[in-house]
């Protein structure tokens, strides 16, 4: 399985761009990069994913480097609201389940 | 949007009381799952369904079963809950297919609280 590595910890201002890295040297060809989020008590949150070629929505953006090695998630104007546990996951074939790292804690500061 | 909805948040619940947790999905998905969540061991799959009346097991089945007689509803079960299942948790859903573009879609939780 190939895992991810996510610095524990974070801080961004309100209304700056938050970017969050995400290390997955193993990652294998066909394997996805996904983030989600999880505010206290509540569901994680699908946020992206993507396989190689960068994405954006309505929540934010993916960037994946050519090697596929490592990728960032960029939340391009913060709010208070996105004070979250982001978790970085790359897709399991076959069996269809998700494996949570540990995930970044990210504080939005006022 | 995709709507997966726990039908308990908070439970308090006895130590050999039978304990049934209710999911149920709005967007036709094939897949469900039910995971827990404890601190410092992150999400842990317990059992997952991609089909009615088909089930297999997670990581960590033992304590629990699961039901699934219709296609938008998965239930867990502890037969015989025990102090070490308090935990949160969550049922989630995907779309059929192995294609691991699929999105795996979250409920709110349940917090199961076993005294």
């Amino acid at each position: 399985d190939a895992k991810t590595t996510q610095p524990p910890s974070m801080d961004c201002a309100e209304g700056r761009a938050a970017n969050l890295p995400c290390n997955h040297s193993t990652i294998s060809g066909n394997e996805y990069v996904y983030w989600y989020r999880q505010i206290h008590s509540q569901g994680p949150q699908y946020i992206i994913h993507g396989l190689k070629n960068n994405e954006t929505n309505e929540m934010a953006s993916l960037i994946i480097t050519e090697d596929r090695k490592s990728s960032t998630l960029i939340l391009p104007h913060a709010t208070l609201r996105d004070t979250a546990v982001y978790y970085c996951i790359v897709r399991i074939q076959g069996a269809q389940k998700l494996v949570f790292g540990q995930g970044t804690r990210l504080t939005i500061n006022p | 949007d995709v709507k997966v909805t726990q039908s308990s948040r908070y439970l308090v619940k006895r130590t050999g009381e039978k304990v049934f947790l209710e999911c149920v999905q709005d967007m036709d998905h094939e897949n469900m799952f039910w995971y827990r969540q404890d601190p410092g061991l992150g999400l842990r799959l317990i059992y997952f369904s991609y089909d009615v009346k088909m089930k297999e097991k997670g990581d960590i089945p033992e304590g629990y079963s699961v039901s699934r007689e219709k296609k938008e509803r998965f239930s867990l079960i502890l037969e015989s809950a025990s102090t070490n299942q308090t935990s949160m948790y969550l049922c989630a859903s995907t779309p059929g297919g192995q294609g691991a573009g699929n999105t795996i879609y979250f409920g709110e939780g349940s917090w199961l609280t076993v005294v």
